[in-house]
């Protein structure tokens, strides 16, 4: 089993909102990532947590506001998001010391 | 600053045919190379890796080559069906502050014509 998965699948929220993505993961992995992908561009690595610790943050704004609640258990908290910060927000996970990072379908987030 | 470069935007190829995706990188730290594949309103969907000591890896229609001398490494898929249609992403990965990193390419759309 191979499957990440995100909720919800499409988000629309105002620039005063606060609301959060999900991702949950079933495959023992022990670093998972929140990644940004715009229209027609790759995906921008944003945080990864390693053994729900921390471990790399992207220079992200912190009006994006990362958790990892256990080890399958993967939150990004917005709040006060801008309108160029709609895009797919992508979620993966991976063994810690494996390289493969397996990726969810995403959240489209629009934000108005 | 492209650490990680996919010059072609678009390949389209023609069905049973020989796909060829290029990608180059920059960066000697990278150790492992991946590549993704990737539908509309999809994520990534992993395909096939190489690591920075080998220089061919098979699986199935899918082999990608690596030359490090070049810091250039291809995707061939053999024969090409309809299926393969979808943006293809190399990636390039590298270990930071004990956690991995990929580094993406811009992506090459691949279209198989029947």
């Amino acid at each position: 089993d191979t499957e990440v998965t995100q909720t919800p699948k499409h988000l629309v929220m105002g620039m005063t909102n606060k609301k959060s993505l999900k991702c949950e993961q079933h495959m023992g992995h022990r670093a998972m990532y929140w990644y940004k992908q715009k229209a027609k561009k790759p995906p921008e690595l944003m945080f990864v947590y390693s053994y729900e610790k921390l471990s790399i943050n992207e220079s992200v704004p912190s009006r994006f506001s990362p958790e990892c609640p256990n080890s399958s258990l993967l939150n990004l908290h917005l709040h006060a998001l801008q309108p160029e910060d709609s895009a797919l927000y992508l979620c993966a996970s991976s063994q810690n010391w494996g390289y493969e990072q397996y990726f969810g379908p995403g959240t489209r987030l629009t934000v108005t | 600053d492209q650490q990680v470069k996919q010059n072609s935007p678009s390949l389209s190829v023609q069905e049973g045919r020989i796909s060829i995706l290029n990608c180059d990188y920059t960066n000697s730290m990278f150790d492992y190379f991946l590549w993704y594949k990737k539908y509309p309103a999809e994520g990534p969907t992993f395909l096939i890796s190489i690591s920075s000591i080998k220089d061919k890896n098979e699986d199935g229609r899918f082999t990608v080559f690596l030359n490090k001398s070049a810091k250039h490494l291809s995707l061939h898929i053999v024969p090409s069906q309809p299926g393969d249609s979808a943006v293809y992403f190399c990636a390039a990965s590298a270990r930071i502050q004990g956690a991995q990193k990929l580094v993406f390419g811009q992506g090459t759309r691949l279209t198989i014509n029947p």
